[in-house]
């Protein structure tokens, strides 16, 4: 069964406007964490936000934040005021296992394009 | 300062070669990975070493074999390669410790082409 869902493959949108990519998780461990990487055509692996499944608060990092809905097991990046350089495949990701043997499980990722 | 570097960055080679791709860092984390990333973009994990040691190997061929000299360094090295094996290797670190610390910092990854 798939842990991490990313249900738009492609998405498209005008520069400055805001964006959301979606995220949903399934997970019966009571902690764990929420990530968002960014993969440019270059090919890099840019880390861009951390959420943990105790923070009370969504996480924000400059024009990302993390809508955090914990009930509904989903974990929405919001990228505000789209730039050109925002075109990149987007994934989200879930730290699983016990501490220490702990690893990431990757969704399909999503496809921005952002047009000028 | 590059924080996760990988050598090469391309890798084209014939199928039944052996080759090695390297990983270093120089964040002082514990725990280095290796990923594979297939033509999908799909990434999933391969190995993790803490401390030089083996913590998760996820049913990876034993063809594949990580191999850690220190804390700062993984290796990889794949024999007799196989036209499947083409894809990109990402070696990651992590700090450890719970939280954001277990945050992974991505090496710029390894493109594979068997032929």
């Amino acid at each position: 069964a798939q842990k991490i869902t990313q249900t738009q493959p492609g998405m498209f949108v005008q520069e400055k406007e805001a964006v959301t990519l979606d995220c949903t998780y399934d997970t019966s461990d009571p902690s764990y964490g929420l990530f968002w990487y960014k993969q440019p055509s270059s090919g890099e692996m840019i880390f861009l936000i951390y959420q943990g499944s105790y923070d009370q608060q969504n996480a924000t990092e400059g024009r990302y934040s993390l809508n955090f809905q914990k009930a509904r097991k989903s974990a929405n990046l919001v990228i505000s005021a789209s730039q050109l350089g925002d075109s990149a495949m987007y994934f989200c990701a879930m730290r699983e296992g016990p501490g220490g043997a702990q690893k990431l499980v990757f969704g399909q990722g999503t496809r921005l394009t952002i047009n000028p | 300062d590059t924080a996760v570097s990988q050598t090469p960055k391309y890798l084209v080679t014939q199928m039944g070669n052996d080759k090695s791709i390297k990983c270093e860092q120089n964040l002082g984390h514990d725990t280095m990975y290796w990923y594979k990333q297939d033509s999908k973009k799909f990434l999933k994990i391969m190995f993790s070493y803490n401390n030089k040691e083996l913590i998760i190997n996820e049913t990876v061929p034993n063809r594949f074999s990580p191999k850690s000299p220190d804390k700062a360094h993984l290796n990889l090295h794949i024999n007799s390669l196989e036209l499947g094996d083409s894809a990109v290797y990402f070696c990651a670190s992590s700090r450890g410790g719970g939280g954001i610390q277990e945050t992974q910092y991505f090496g710029p990854g390894t493109r594979l082409l068997v032929l």
